[in-house]
């Protein structure tokens, strides 16, 4: 089946900096990558997604990057705000999604 | 509310005991997925429901765990003569169809077995 990795599994930063994570996929076959923040308590939410069609998407201050061959998927925050401080998992899917296992993001202020 | 709904938020249950967490999707997503989510990992795939069947229930770890979503909408995941290790987050998720759709995902029960 799929496998995930996801790297760090922490990350500080300072308010205003970039935020890089990264994640690998062992099954070639998978065609959608969707990143999902937790907040405490919560449920996962989606913040964005790619197919693998693209490779590249960016939503105003997050964008993800997705390079096939080498099966390894990256989420990119800029300007990080305080209110970014949470778990974030990357995922991959052929039938179902296999979730890495988590970074958790603080933005210091 | 729009979202995904399950009850309990919390459940404490002795071990060897049977519990029954409920799941309700958005309305008219046929796509419905459990997930087990232990503290500091990943969600991990239980089972996937397209309308009324089980399409795949391969991540179920053991026979004490059952679903069911009877009439194509709520779903209910069962545990019988629960463990402690059986202790996680249980998140349910819901699409509208079987294809690259965003899951959304109910707030979790938090099961813990003592």
């Amino acid at each position: 089946g799929e496998n995930v990795e996801q790297h760090p599994s922490t990350l500080s930063v300072q308010e205003g900096d970039s935020a890089v994570i990264k994640c690998t996929y062992s099954d070639s076959a998978s065609n959608y990558f969707p990143w999902y923040k937790q907040e405490l308590g919560k449920g996962p939410q989606l913040i964005i997604d790619i197919r693998s069609n693209v490779g590249e998407k960016k939503d105003q201050r997050i964008a993800v990057t997705l390079n096939k061959t080498a099966k390894h998927f990256s989420l990119h925050i800029t300007e990080t705000q305080p209110e970014d401080s949470a778990v974030y998992f990357c995922a991959a899917q052929r039938e179902q999604l296999t979730f890495g296992s988590g970074t958790q993001l603080t933005v210091l202020p | 509310g729009a979202g995904v709904s399950q009850t309990p938020s919390n459940k404490v249950t002795e071990k060897g005991k049977y519990v029954e967490l409920r799941c309700d999707p958005i309305s008219g997503h046929t796509a419905l997925y459990w997930y087990r989510q232990s503290l500091g990992q990943g969600p991990e795939f239980l089972i996937y429901f397209q309308g009324t069947g089980a399409a795949d229930d391969s991540g179920l770890p053991n026979d004490r765990f059952f679903a069911v979503r009877p009439e194509g909408s709520v779903s209910t995941l069962k545990i019988q003569r629960t463990e402690r290790g059986d202790s996680a987050v249980y998140l349910c998720a819901s699409r509208l169809g079987a294809g690259n759709t965003e899951a959304f995902f109910g707030q979790g029960t938090r099961l813990t077995v003592v």
